[in-house]
């Protein structure tokens, strides 16, 4: 099985200030990185993945991740975060050469962005 | 847009009681998976169904089985409901990666709105 650590359950940040969730992950195989957002009493949406390729990925709402492989990182950030950002945001794994395609999920960290 | 229905948002069962979860997707997608959402443990796998009347054990599978008659619903059943299984669960699909392809999968798996289950 795979192991994904997000490091912080929680960040509190003030309004337009930038962020950071820090994700790591370990993995003896190659990998198909995730996150995803989690709004009070909903689902999951997907941010942004990475698959292959330029290793600075870009997601919606103006968030962003940076592949890492020699640290097994996938951090996610934003420059300048709004209330409407606070959530609960997921790191995931999958393995590639899976025909599953099933997700490993962080702990999560719940982003507070106070005004 | 890809829609997955959980048709039960929030229930309130007593211990012992035998439990429905049900999910239906309505974008064809030959993968479906059951997770469980604790606070502070994040999402874990408990069952998934990679096709019509297929299943396999996710992490956590005690306490619960599925049902995956037709291809678009994935049920979830707590056979004697307990206290310790009051959770949100969250169904989730997606497609198999393509034909050809060796088999990995990046394709992005979608989530219902979530079930929250309360036992008391």
């Amino acid at each position: 099985a795979q192991s994904v650590t997000q490091l912080d359950s929680q960040v509190p940040v003030f309004e337009e200030a930038p962020v950071e969730l820090r994700c790591n992950y370990s993995s003896s195989v190659s990998v198909y990185l995730f996150w995803y957002v989690q709004y009070p009493n909903q689902g999951l949406q997907l941010l942004l993945k990475y698959l292959s390729g330029s290793t600075l990925v870009k997601g919606i709402n103006g968030f962003e991740a940076e592949f890492n492989k020699s640290q097994t990182s996938f951090h996610l950030r934003k420059p300048s975060v709004h209330i409407s950002d606070t959530a609960e945001y997921f790191c995931a794994v999958s393995v590639r050469g899976s025909t599953l395609g099933r997700l490993y999920f962080g702990r999560g960290t719940q982003l507070t962005v106070w005004p | 847009d890809v829609k997955v229905t959980q048709s039960s948002r929030y229930l309130v069962k007593r211990t012992g009681e035998k439990v429905f979860l049900e999910c239906v997707q309505d974008m064809d997608h030959e993968n479906m998976f059951w997770y469980r959402q604790d606070p502070g443990l994040g999402l874990r796998l408990i069952y998934f169904s990679y096709d019509v009347k297929m299943k396999e054990k996710g992490d956590i599978p005690e306490g619960y089985s599925v049902s995956r008659e037709k291809k678009e619903r994935f049920s979830l059943i707590l056979e004697s409901a307990s206290t310790n299984q009051t959770s949100m669960y969250l169904c989730a699909s997606t497609e198999p990666p393509p034909s050809g392809t060796g088999g990995s999968s990046g394709n992005t798996i979608y989530f219902g709105e979530g079930s929250w289950l309360t036992v008391v």
